[in-house]
């Protein structure tokens, strides 16, 4: 079966440091890849998509992610973190044939230290 | 400019109960679905619509219904509550595109709806 992966629940940074959240998928097609934020108490919101127009795509709120297919990998980053940008956030993954519906990685919760 | 909105956000049910979530979009979205969200498990599909009069299964149906009689509004409904019911629910709608994968994967999503069942 598809899956997403994402690799550590828990992310703490410092206020200023990089970012670097995890996300590989097993396909043997390329897929369409997401990232969505959820900051507490609300619903999800997206941050970013890759569709194969560009290997590096860039989201909002500073944040962006490269794919790597040969790792296939999606990981996503951002060079200076900011205490808003304390979140969880989820890995999504697209296939054809799936109907439309996107796998959901179990997520990552981020934590920025001030 | 609401979007989709979900009611109610809190509900506490006892076991055995049935209730219905709703959920209502304002965007003319053609696919809604319907997702639980447990701690450590991420966001798992329950049900889903591709237009009115459509609905499929999702990964995790057993115990819930859903009707798509109108674009708008994809309610959920649960059957008789149980305790493995608690979570919280979001309710997310998109576009179609023409084409073979139709959803473009970019999601909306509510609020949520944070269920107790006791």
């Amino acid at each position: 079966a598809q899956s997403v992966t994402q690799l550590g629940s828990h992310v703490s940074v410092s206020e200023g440091a990089l970012v670097l959240l995890r996300c590989n998928y097993s396909s043997s097609v390329p897929p369409y890849l997401f990232w969505y934020v959820q900051y507490p108490n609300q619903g999800l919101q997206l941050l970013l998509k890759y569709t194969s127009a560009a290997t590096l795509v860039k989201g909002i709120n500073g944040f962006e992610a490269e794919f790597k297919k040969s790792e296939t990998s999606f990981h996503l980053t951002k060079p200076s973190a900011h205490m808003s940008d304390a979140a969880e956030y989820f890995c999504a993954v697209l296939y054809g044939g799936s109907q439309g519906n996107l796998i959901f990685g179990k997520g990552t919760k981020l934590s920025v230290k001030p | 400019n609401a979007g989709v909105t979900q009611t109610p956000k809190f509900q506490v049910l006892k076991t055995g109960q049935s209730m219905t979530l709703q959920c209502a979009q304002d965007m003319n979205h053609e696919y809604m679905s319907w997702y639980r969200q447990d701690p450590g498990m991420g966001l798992r599909l329950i049900h889903y619509s591709v237009g009115a009069g459509i609905t499929d299964q999702g990964e995790v149906p057993n115990g819930y219904n859903v009707s798509r009689s109108t674009t708008e509004d994809f309610p959920l409904r649960l059957l008789s509550a149980a305790p493995s019911q608690t979570s919280v629910y979001f309710c997310a709608s998109s576009k179609l595109l023409p084409g073979p994968l139709g959803v473009t994967g970019e999601l909306f999503f509510g609020e949520g709806s944070r269920l107790t069942v006791l």
